[in-house]
């Protein structure tokens, strides 16, 4: 059981907008600046699409936002497209080098 | 481009050790931290550790702590990772990841492509 709860799937039509959230304790998300978001296709490694809260990769849409309301931190996918089809973590620092993932949303596209 | 390249696919037995290799090409590693995360199969990802620019210090998440170990060389530019006292819990693919230059830079990029280590009898 992660420390950072993610729904396990979340599906919307193309076009649509879906919203990921990873709610977790005080001590885990009390630092937005210290709160990442990974994108995994299958067979693959994930790559970072948000971090330190709510820095943009290089390259990502700004389709992609989040947003943060007390220990739930969120990520907004608008006009969902088919390649957004994939898994979504997110990450966090909880202090002392440590750090915890969510365990992951798979998203769908219908 | 830059990436990280992992040693390739291994099956251990239960109880033994395995050793996991991730070079870099085309980035610097030296000055950032490197992590260790790992997937076992259907699952999410899971942080295993992280070692300090230059090999200075390690931590470890508590699970892992005795049984794992982690050394980088700054001289050809590879970290490894090494789990022992394998159990079949331990399958598994194991990711090597960029960190930042401070203990809290919270941007794991690039990733290695994955090891996977499966523990059969």
């Amino acid at each position: 059981q992660s420390a950072l709860a993610q729904p396990a799937s979340v599906s919307a039509s193309p076009g649509q907008s879906i919203t990921l959230t990873c709610t977790g304790t005080s001590s885990a998300l009390g630092n937005y600046d210290l709160i990442s978001w990974y994108q995994q296709y299958p067979g693959k490694a994930p790559t970072v699409l948000i971090f330190e809260g709510s820095k943009r990769h290089s390259g990502l849409s700004n389709r992609f936002s989040v947003s943060k309301s007390g220990n739930t931190v969120s990520l907004t996918i608008s006009d969902l497209q088919a390649e957004d089809e994939a898994t979504y973590f997110c990450c966090a620092y909880v202090g002392s080098s440590i750090w915890v993932f969510g365990g992951g949303s798979r998203v769908t596209v219908l | 481009q830059a990436q990280l390249f992992q040693s390739g696919t291994d099956v251990r037995r239960p109880g033994t050790s395995v050793n996991v290799s991730c070079e870099s090409s085309g980035i610097d590693l030296n000055g950032h931290y490197i992590h260790w995360v790992r997937q076992a199969p259907g699952q999410g990802l899971e942080w295993m550790g992280t070692i300090a620019p230059g090999g200075s210090h390690e931590t470890y998440a508590r699970k892992f702590r005795g049984r794992m170990s982690m050394t980088r060389d700054t001289a050809t530019t590879t970290a490894h990772m090494s789990l022992q006292s394998l159990t079949f819990e331990d399958t598994a693919v194991y990711y090597c990841a960029r960190g930042g230059r401070r203990p809290d830079s919270n941007c794991f990029d690039p990733w290695g492509q994955g090891t996977l280590v499966t523990v059969s009898s």
